[in-house]
């Protein structure tokens, strides 16, 4: 059973559709981030739950609507996306230790990541 | 600002031969950390290895070791003995705050036989 799971690998959806990412982490970790990687751009960190705090990247199109109902399960809603939403979406998952500037120096550890295709 | 540049977008190396990947940082945090992931074709990013800003003696993993100058705020990252699962991007990252990894570009390893 590896560390992240993602689901599912490959996604094609009409820009009308709405669909769900899924992410389950077996570590044991505190925190789940979202990242968005589009062709020839550095990662985008799109949001953060950790020590139930929910940090989000206020660039971020509300047309993505993350859930985490617990610490090992992680979402992201989907609906009306635009064709230029169209990318790998990772999953990953920390330890972090409290502090006043959510800082961690745990690695990250990543699923495989969902492709997704917006037409 | 906080930035990451990875100079290299792509680079041919020879199976069994050395590699170094460059990475370059700019901070005014005088605490930080330096990640180097790996990302097969497969989509998951790997971590290869981590360096503190503080740490007194550059950090190795295996075939992996980060050539850490501080002062010309550099983190290369060093493959001893390339093979050709080594085939692959590879991604420097620095810790900012609020949870964020600042990541630079990639640079796009592919090993010879």
């Amino acid at each position: 059973e590896t560390g992240v799971t993602q689901t599912p690998r490959h996604l094609v959806m009409g820009m009308t559709n709405k669909k769900s990412l899924k992410c389950e982490q077996h570590l044991g970790h505190n925190a789940m981030y979202w990242y968005k990687q589009s062709a020839k751009k550095p990662l985008e960190l799109m949001f953060v739950y950790s020590l139930e705090e929910r940090v989000e990247n206020n660039s971020v199109p509300s047309r993505f609507s993350p859930e985490c109902p617990n610490s090992s399960h992680l979402f992201l809603h989907l609906h009306t996306l635009q064709p230029e939403d169209s990318a790998l979406y990772l999953c990953a998952s920390s330890q972090v230790y409290g502090g006043d500037r959510g800082w961690s120096n745990e690695k990250l550890f990543f699923g495989s990541g969902t492709q997704l295709s917006v037409l | 600002a906080q930035k990451i540049t990875q100079t290299q977008p792509g680079m041919f190396v020879q199976e069994k031969e050395a590699v170094t990947l460059d990475c370059t940082y700019d901070t005014s945090d005088p605490s930080y950390g330096l990640f180097w992931y790996k990302q097969p074709s497969s989509g998951e990013m790997i971590f290869l290895i981590y360096q503190g800003s503080y740490d007194q003696q550059n950090a190795t993993e295996g075939r992996y070791s980060l050539n850490f100058q501080k002062a010309r705020k550099s983190a290369n990252l060093v493959i001893s003995a390339s093979q050709l699962g080594d085939s692959a991007m590879y991604f420097c990252a620095m810790r900012a705050l609020n949870y964020q990894l600042i990541w630079g570009a990639g640079t796009k390893l592919i090993i010879k036989p």
